[in-house]
């Protein structure tokens, strides 16, 4: 069964100290692979898509990562306002299913 | 901001009835998504339309509906709504079809009574 799984589901960081969030998945025929920031109430705002294992992405304090069977998202040097939920989601096979993890619940504390 | 717009933002109903939840894409994007989010469920994929056409399914229901029209806009027809109904339902779009980023709405907030 296609899966995506997001670890862990809640972390907390003092602000400064870096961490990784993961997102594993099992899929067939991946299309792309996409990590979104959520805050309470909001719709998923859009940070990074990846293709293919070995691709890299960065943006400010944030760098994705992807192998085969998982993605990273590193967060390095965290402030307060990178509080969030992160999704990840996959769109894969014929059908182009899209399939998104229960997220990880970042909270920075100052 | 988006760029894509939602209406209504909340909405509140009995159970048994019927609504509508209405969908404008960013301008220039033909791919429009449709997603339930609930606290327990998170985000589920319903389902996606594509210059008009149903494109992809995901988990919706038979009480629920949706189309595309000609310029672009979508609606989502829920029906018969149950308690369990009560999420958030968001749209989003992107420029075509698989692979492409999609960028979310604001979402619609429905509280079945």
């Amino acid at each position: 069964e296609d899966q995506v799984t997001q670890s862990p589901e809640a972390l907390r960081l003092q602000e400064g100290e870096s961490s990784s969030l993961n997102c594993s998945y099992t899929v067939s025929g991946l299309r792309g692979l996409f990590w979104y920031r959520q805050d309470p109430g909001k719709g998923p705002e859009f940070l990074f898509t990846l293709y293919s294992a070995g691709e890299e992405k960065e943006k400010e304090r944030l760098k994705a990562t992807l192998t085969k069977k998982e993605s990273f998202l590193h967060i390095t040097a965290p402030k307060p306002e990178d509080s969030a939920t992160y999704l990840c989601a996959v769109q894969a096979g014929r059908d182009d299913k899209i399939i998104f993890g229960k997220g990880t619940r970042l909270h920075i504390l100052p | 901001d988006s760029g894509v717009t939602q209406t209504p933002k909340h909405l509140i109903t009995a159970t048994g009835q019927r609504v509508t939840l209405r969908c404008s894409p960013r301008s220039g994007d033909l791919s429009v998504y449709w997603y339930q989010q609930s606290l327990d469920q998170g985000l589920q994929f319903l389902i996606q339309y594509y210059n008009g056409e149903e494109r992809a399914k995901g988990n919706i229901l038979e009480r629920f509906s949706a189309q595309q029209f000609p310029d672009l806009h979508s609606e989502l027809n829920l029906s018969s709504l149950e308690l369990g109904d009560s999420a958030l339902y968001f749209c989003a779009s992107s420029l075509t079809t698989a692979g492409e980023t999609q960028y979310f709405g604001p979402g619609t907030r429905l509280l079945v009574l």
